[in-house]
């Protein structure tokens, strides 16, 4: 089956930690993105990427960093700079820039 | 039949206008969400909306629940305001339903 997959479901960080947030599709897309959701609030996009070995800064890229190295993955790495970590991650990909993008189900990060 | 309907799908205005986006969607939603996204592809969330309106700026979006139908208003358009925008019906925790989007073009 096509689509996209996020790992794990459930995160939990230490404070002063990093961590990784996986995202993987087999769609064959050119383009991936990272939002993060908070509660009551509307998507809010961290980084994307139009093709591979290339990517940009969406509106609230500090305290995270990503890769992409391969077309099917664009981890998300959510680094101890962030100070509000806590959020629901939802990675997405589209054929290209500007089309209908396909979300995961999505990755909660709780901070301890 | 999509689940989100948008229109119109172009639309050209003069610098100054009052512009209206349509959106109707044929799910149970929990919230609609109205986002603009930049010829270089970012994009932005402008809106959530689960009742009522809201208003941020010069941007307004309302939503009709029981017509299931919302509505984005931008008033005195400028040209800095062409973008696509799209209409999405979140329909669980990461279920999203998209709208074709709304090419704006806002001439000076």
């Amino acid at each position: 089956d096509g689509g996209i997959t996020q790992s794990p479901k459930y995160l939990f960080r230490k404070e002063g930690q990093n961590v990784t947030l996986s995202c993987e599709q087999n769609l064959n897309h050119d383009a991936m993105y990272w939002y993060r959701q908070d509660p009551g609030q509307g998507l809010r996009l961290i980084y994307y990427s139009q093709i591979v070995n290339d990517f940009q800064k969406g509106d609230i890229a500090e305290g995270y960093s990503v890769s992409r190295e391969k077309k099917e993955s664009f981890p998300l790495t959510v680094t101890s700079a962030q100070k509000n970590p806590t959020a629901f991650y939802l990675c997405a990909s589209s054929v290209r820039v500007l089309e209908t993008q396909y979300f995961g189900p999505g990755t909660r990060l709780l901070v301890l | 039949k999509n689940e989100v309907e948008q229109s119109p799908q172009n639309l050209t205005a003069q610098e100054g206008e009052f512009i209206t986006i349509n959106c109707s969607y044929s799910v149970g939603i929990s919230a609609l969400h109205w986002l603009q996204q930049h010829p270089g592809g970012g994009i932005v969330s402008l809106f959530m909306l689960s009742s009522g309106k809201k208003k941020h700026g010069r941007l307004i979006a309302t939503i009709n629940i029981q017509e299931k139908h919302s509505s984005l208003h931008i008033t005195a358009s400028h040209p800095r305001d062409s973008a696509v925008y799209i209409c999405a019906a979140q329909v669980t925790g990461n279920q999203f339903y998209f709208g074709t989007g709304t090419s704006l073009t806002v001439i000076p």
